[in-house]
């Protein structure tokens, strides 16, 4: 079954700054690759997708880049605010199986004002 | 609120007890998705549903665990004699189709 691994656990970036969080997945056949962000005690919320036809996907200071080559895709957040301290989560699923999400480990952010 | 709805938002229970979480999904989507969260990790998936249809189940959810969609709207997620491993929060989601899931509060066991 698929497998996502995400790093780092835990990230501190200055206010300002960009943060870049990696995820690999293992089923070569997974097709789409959401992210999520957590924050303390609330649900997980969508902060954007990418399917496996396109390479980079960006909305504002996020951005999102997919290698399927070598099943790894990386979330960029520039300009980086302390309301963007959050758990992030990856995930990746094949959408036209079920599309049940295999979910990475999370990082936690913590943007230093 | 015309997001996914789950009650109840906490439930503690003693070692053995059964135990039944409900999830409202959105207006219309035809499917719904468990997933249970402990601390530290990411969510971890546990069945789905296309509209009353049981489509999949994780090697997860153990023979205590059942789950019903009965009319296609909302769902509801049983443990029977839970255990304190069962201690987690329990996330419900739903979309329409293949698009993107939109995930509930959550309801939090603790199992002592």
């Amino acid at each position: 079954g698929e497998n996502v691994e995400q790093h780092p656990s835990t990230l501190s970036v200055q206010e300002g700054d960009s943060a870049v969080i990696k995820c690999t997945y293992s089923d070569s056949a997974s097709n789409y690759f959401p992210w999520y962000k957590q924050e303390l005690g609330k649900r997980p919320q969508l902060i954007i997708d990418i399917r496996s036809n396109v390479g980079e996907k960006k909305d504002q200071r996020i951005a999102v880049t997919l290698n399927k080559t070598a099943k790894h895709f990386s979330l960029h957040i520039t300009e980086t605010q302390p309301e963007d301290s959050a758990v992030y989560f990856c995930a990746a699923s094949r959408s036209n199986y079920g599309q049940n999400f295999v979910f990475g480990p999370g990082t936690r952010l913590s943007v230093l004002p | 609120d015309t997001g996914v709805s789950q009650n109840p938002r906490h439930k503690i229970t003693k070692r053995g007890q059964n135990v039944t979480f409900r999830c409202d999904p959105i207006s219309e989507h035809n499917r719904l998705y468990w997933y249970r969260q402990t601390l530290g990790q990411g969510p971890e998936f546990l069945t789905y549903f296309q509209n009353e249809a049981q489509l999949e189940k994780s090697r997860l959810l153990s023979d205590r665990f059942s789950a019903e969609r009965p009319k296609g709207s909302f769902s509801t997620l049983e443990i029977q004699r839970t255990e304190q491993g069962d201690s987690a929060m329990y996330l419900c989601a739903s979309s329409l189709g293949q698009d993107i899931q939109y995930f509930g509060a959550g309801t939090r066991l603790s199992v002592l």
